[in-house]
């Protein structure tokens, strides 16, 4: 299957700092990416949808100001976590599709804030 | 709204034994539905896609089956090993690729 990679696997921060989050698909182009985040012992919820070269369109009670998606190609989304706080500590995975409608997954990332 | 439920939450099995995973799903209406391993603190293995117009998906000696009209799906794992521990999650596409996950299946596989 295609691979997505995701960096860094884990970061831990301090409160107030930002953090950016990469996401590559590195054998197909990706047109769209989806952001979703995951607690503890808790099932994935989708944070936001990016396509490439255009705005990402965010889910309900998702802050866009806080998570700053940019897709500036086919093959590279980032999420930017800005201020962050101790109650955005969880674990974010990225996931991306070409015109394939199958779904692959990146590796993940945790994300500490202290 | 689409809503996803899988049950049992957590398992646990003697190696050997068969053992059937549940999906069930609120809308019908959807594009195709994934299962999922994921390992403890990482990312997301795909198992197995199956479309809606499919009934069923095989790999080796997982299988999964769908019943579109009914919201459900099953995940069959033939002669269990302890390697097959993990959580396993359904998730079902209803359009765009946007994935609506279950809350998992916690599998443990004793030796």
């Amino acid at each position: 299957g295609a691979v997505v990679s995701q960096h860094p696997s884990w970061v831990i921060c301090k409160s107030g700092t930002s953090v950016k989050i990469e996401c590559r698909s590195l054998d197909f182009q990706a047109t769209t990416m989806f952001w979703y985040r995951q607690f503890p012992k808790q099932s994935l919820m989708l944070m936001a949808t990016s396509n490439e070269g255009s705005k990402a369109t965010y889910e309900q009670g998702v802050e866009k100001d806080k998570f700053l998606i940019n897709h500036a190609s086919l093959t590279l989304s980032t999420l930017t976590v800005t201020s962050a706080h101790p109650e955005d500590s969880s674990f974010y995975i990225c996931s991306a599709r070409d015109p394939d409608p199958e779904a692959f997954f990146g590796q993940g990332t945790r994300l500490t804030v202290v | 709204k689409q809503e996803v439920t899988q049950i049992p939450a957590a398992l646990s099995v003697p190696e050997g034994e068969n053992l059937v995973l549940n999906c069930s799903f609120t809308d019908s209406a959807i594009y195709n539905l994934q299962w999922f391993r994921q390992d403890p603190g990482k990312g997301l293995t795909s198992l197995l896609l199956i479309q809606s117009s499919q009934r069923e998906q095989t790999s080796g000696r997982l299988n999964a089956s769908l019943d579109k009209s009914s919201g459900r799906s099953t995940l069959y794992i033939a002669a269990s090993q302890p390697g097959d521990s993990a959580t396993y999650l359904c998730a079902v596409n209803n359009q765009g690729g946007k994935l609506i996950f279950g809350q998992g299946t916690e599998l443990s596989v004793k030796p």
